[in-house]
């Protein structure tokens, strides 16, 4: 079975371009979360869908964040303008119900922005 | 408010050493409680949960009980082995299980 897809593994940008990063959640999956890692502030959700409608997107950073899920197999989350503050590990994770379902996760997306 | 307090790592042991990690937590009502692991360069996944007070979850030779009394959720390992080194994660929810609180995670190295 296919897990949580994410894409790419990896991205370097500078600062200023835009960054889109990728997620195919587990079939029949009908939640989706955004979280971001960082060594200073371990891990933060940023923005969680269900049934592709945002339900909690109190953790997204700024304007500069925005994320979207059009259907029911693919999400993105887009950084317009990067700064290099945003250099981190994003992960995508899903569920089957709810937040306190088990949390499937992907393999993370590691962003440099320079 | 809600919150999740792990102990702080890292944490180094030698192999088939005794394993505890720590994690408390604040809520009203009885929250579900897990701990996830995350291995390295890898996402996070599911290790255990606990859904109601005194339930023990457990798997992969982990454990941890549901202890209202403490507001705890200690996780524990009889005999570690370098393939645990990860970094663990404890989290519940929150009342209306719309919300996952996350612990900071703690970070264990097991030498051979």
């Amino acid at each position: 079975d296919a897990g949580v897809i994410q894409s790419p593994r990896h991205e370097v940008t500078e600062m200023g371009q835009e960054v889109t990063l990728r997620c195919k959640p587990i079939s029949g999956h009908n939640s989706l979360f955004w979280y971001r890692q960082t060594m200073m502030r371990g891990l933060e959700l940023l923005i969680y869908f269900n049934n592709n409608v945002p339900i909690d997107d109190s953790g997204m950073p700024e304007d500069r964040f925005s994320a979207k899920m059009p259907n029911a197999s693919f999400s993105t989350l887009k950084i317009q303008p990067s700064e290099p503050r945003d250099s981190a590990v994003y992960f995508c994770a899903s569920s089957l119900g709810g937040m306190a379902d088990t949390q499937y996760f992907g393999p993370g997306t590691r962003l440099t922005v320079l | 408010g809600d919150s999740v307090t792990q102990m702080e790592g890292p944490v180094t042991l030698s192999e088939e050493a005794f394993l505890t990690i720590n994690c408390t937590y604040t809520a009203t009502g009885y929250p579900s409680l897990f701990w996830y692991v995350q291995y390295p360069g890898e996402g996070l996944q599911l290790l255990l949960k606990a859904t109601k007070a005194d339930d023990k979850g457990s798997n992969k030779g982990f454990e941890a009980t549901y202890r209202k009394e403490t507001t705890s959720f200690h996780l524990e390992k009889g005999s570690v082995q370098v393939s645990d080194s990860a970094v663990y994660f404890c989290a519940r929810a929150d009342g209306n299980n719309r919300k996952l609180i996350w612990g900071l995670g703690t970070s264990l190295a097991v030498n051979p």
